[in-house]
């Protein structure tokens, strides 16, 4: 079992850009969730999907967006990216109405 | 305020201490994480538990619901050991909530 798996691992993106993050859930988890962790700080919700639809909503801005697929694989989109959207972006995924979660290895984005 | 309060934020041990890190949350809960992250970023689960104990190989993790409050402790630390350690709580919506990290050095 592969585990949680993200993609791409790292990202430099220019201020303005938009960007496209991937996250691949455990084998037989169906809920993916979205957390942003900046630097020297601990990770903040940002969202989470079930079903293919988003369920719960951070305190983060309409440009970041994201995506369930029928695979529940999912995607999380910044756009109009800021300086201050750089940080560690983590994926984890959990059995539906169960409260383990696994983690990816996340993708480090910078903005530039 | 945050919703999760981990003290100490940093701490530096010799090899083979005892290693205390607590947690304290203001959310009601349905379990709480102990979670070991390392340079480079990826996020490991150590324990969830929602009462009482847990223990794996010399980490020993603890939880006290009425009081809102979790230790996670480490025997005979290891500079292997070495890492970020997060306290996150589960709220009742199914939601996770992050301590800030306790940034742990274990010194040979």
């Amino acid at each position: 079992d592969a585990g949680v798996t993200q993609s791409p691992t790292h990202l430099i993106k220019t201020r303005g850009q938009q960007v496209t993050l991937r996250c691949s859930p455990k084998s037989g988890h169906d809920t993916v969730s979205w957390y942003q962790q900046a630097l020297g700080q601990g990770p903040q919700f940002i969202f989470q999907y079930y079903e293919e639809e988003e369920r719960q909503r951070g305190n983060f801005p309409d440009r970041f967006s994201g995506h369930q697929f029928p695979n529940y694989s999912s995607e999380l989109n910044v756009n109009a990216l800021l300086l201050g959207d750089s940080a560690l972006y983590l994926c984890a995924s959990s059995p539906s109405m169960n409260t383990e979660a696994f983690f990816g290895q996340g993708t480090r984005l910078t903005v530039v | 305020k945050n919703e999760v309060e981990q003290s100490p934020q940093n701490l530096t041990a010799q090899e083979g201490e005892f290693i205390t890190i607590n947690c304290s949350y203001s959310v009601g809960i349905s379990a709480l994480h102990w979670l070991q992250q390392h340079p480079g970023g990826g996020i490991v689960s150590l324990f969830m538990l929602s009462s009482g104990k847990k223990k794996h190989g010399r980490l020993i993790a603890t939880i006290n619901i009425q009081e809102k409050h979790s230790s996670l402790h480490i025997t005979a630390s290891h500079p292997r050991d070495s890492a970020v350690y997060i306290c996150a709580v589960i709220g009742t919506g199914n939601q996770f909530y992050f301590g800030t990290g306790t940034s742990l050095t274990v010194i040979p």
